[in-house]
């Protein structure tokens, strides 16, 4: 079973609304949280990353939240732009491991419509 | 200040022959990750490397795969008698500290597709 869940797996939204992506984990302990944006046929680049103390990022139109306690977290998306098009990516680095291995959700594919 | 660079973007090779992945890490950075992306797969993790020295490969198959970062020059991924469930995206990410800091970045390069057929 993946460790990193993402919802919805697609979504279809109208240029200048917002959006919420979702994402469970499992992996316990963890040393932080990322969102990365991976537009198609390219490589992923980050977005935001959190530590387990932290609840909240924002970073330009995105904002992520963190709950570690219910070990969940959402990326919204404000004021969608049709660039805004691309997988919003969930992951992990999982501290078990004691060094640096990334767990990666499959992924939020968003597609912004005029 | 260049990103991670990777070549080639794409790589077609025969049944049974060799792939060498090449991965530049951004400048200063000493720590090398590398990944396989399935379609409609998440990132998987394969190796992580610092100068001269493997941490872990255990996400790397143990047959035919190999990894690289030598003192000089870039990171290599070879895989030997490459067969079709070798086809994927592989991508390399460099760090500059131990990504287990509180806000280490990863940068990613924009991957290779190695297509074997």
């Amino acid at each position: 079973k993946n460790q990193v869940e993402q919802s919805p797996q697609s979504l279809i939204i109208l240029e200048g609304k917002n959006c919420t992506l979702q994402c469970n984990y499992t992996v316990s302990p963890f040393s932080n949280l990322r969102w990365y944006k991976q537009d198609t046929g390219r490589g992923p680049v980050s977005l935001t990353i959190m530590t387990f103390s932290e609840n909240t990022k924002s970073n330009g139109r995105y904002t992520a939240t963190l709950d570690a306690d219910t070990k969940q977290s959402s990326l919204h998306i404000t004021a969608s732009q049709l660039s805004d098009s691309a997988s919003y990516i969930c992951v992990v680095t999982d501290h078990y491991y004691g060094n640096n291995r990334l767990a990666f959700g499959k992924g939020n594919q968003v597609v912004v419509i005029p | 200040n260049a990103g991670v660079m990777q070549n080639p973007r794409h790589l077609v090779r025969r049944r049974g022959q060799e792939a060498r992945l090449r991965c530049s890490p951004m400048k200063g950075h000493s720590h090398v990750y590398w990944y396989r992306q399935l379609p409609e797969e998440g990132l998987k993790f394969m190796v992580y490397l610092q100068k001269e020295n493997i941490i872990d490969e255990s996400g790397m198959p143990k047959e035919r795969f190999s990894a690289e970062f030598p003192k000089e020059g870039p990171s290599i991924l070879r895989i030997q008698q490459v067969v079709r469930g070798d086809s994927a995206a592989y991508f390399c990410a460099s760090s500059q500290a131990s990504l287990r800091g509180p806000n280490t970045e990863a940068f990613f390069g924009q991957g290779t597709r190695l297509t074997v057929v």
